[in-house]
């Protein structure tokens, strides 16, 4: 079964620093992956996703994620840290299951910036 | 459109009462998702419609029942809950083999008293 794992549920960067978020994936054959971002009483906003057409992919809000299929990463990074990134991020898996779609998230990040 | 609309935004009620909630989207998406989602956890997955079709039940509780009247409405009807299903229900959609993610919708906040 295709899963994902976050490590670390909690990022503190300073203003201004480089955000990195881990996230490995686990699957036997190319994985769908995306990453998520949940400000709080809010759902969840697609900030990029990984479909195999290429390994750096550029999202929303400055963020951006490489695919290493060597490393089974799926990392989130940003150069530099706004206030405003303050947030629960969530890498996930789509997976199949009876032809239907499951996306299936990992458990979470809270990035934190400090002023 | 990339908006998925979900209604109410906040629901209080009782262990004996009835209520639905209602999700919306008109992107031409074919699978629909519920979602459930307590404090500070990662949405876990409850069921999951493909062309009209329920096509994944996460053993959900027979408590939370699923109807998808059409290609664009999603309901989950809710009856006899119990106070640890208070949650955030989310609704969210994608095409059909979800390779390009879901959209999320801002969800139901539910108390159950």
């Amino acid at each position: 079964a295709q899963s994902v794992t976050q490590l670390g549920s909690h990022v503190s960067v300073s203003e201004g620093a480089l955000v990195l978020l881990r996230c490995n994936y686990s699957s036997s054959v190319p994985p769908y992956l995306f990453w998520y971002v949940q400000y709080p009483n809010q759902g969840l906003q697609l900030l990029l996703k990984y479909t195999s057409a290429a390994t750096l992919v550029k999202g929303i809000n400055g963020f951006e994620a490489e695919f290493k299929k060597s490393e089974t990463s799926f990392h989130l990074t940003k150069p530099s840290a706004h206030m405003s990134d303050a947030a629960e991020y969530f890498c996930a898996v789509r997976t199949l299951y009876s032809s239907a779609s499951k996306i299936i998230f990992g458990s979470g990040t809270r990035l934190s910036i400090r002023p | 459109d990339t908006e998925v609309t979900q209604t109410p935004k906040h629901l209080v009620m009782g262990m004996t009462n009835k209520k639905s909630l209602k999700c919306e989207q008109h992107m031409g998406h074919r699978a629909m998702y519920w979602y459930k989602q307590k404090a500070k956890k990662p949405p876990e997955l409850m069921f999951v419609y493909s062309y009209e079709k329920l096509s994944i039940n996460e053993s959900v509780p027979s408590r939370f029942s699923p109807e998808c009247p059409n290609s664009s409405l999603l309901n989950l009807h809710l009856h006899a809950l119990q106070p640890e299903d208070s949650a955030l229900y989310l609704c969210a959609s994608s095409q059909a083999e979800g390779r390009l993610g879901a959209f999320f919708g801002q969800g139901t906040r539910l108390t159950v008293v």
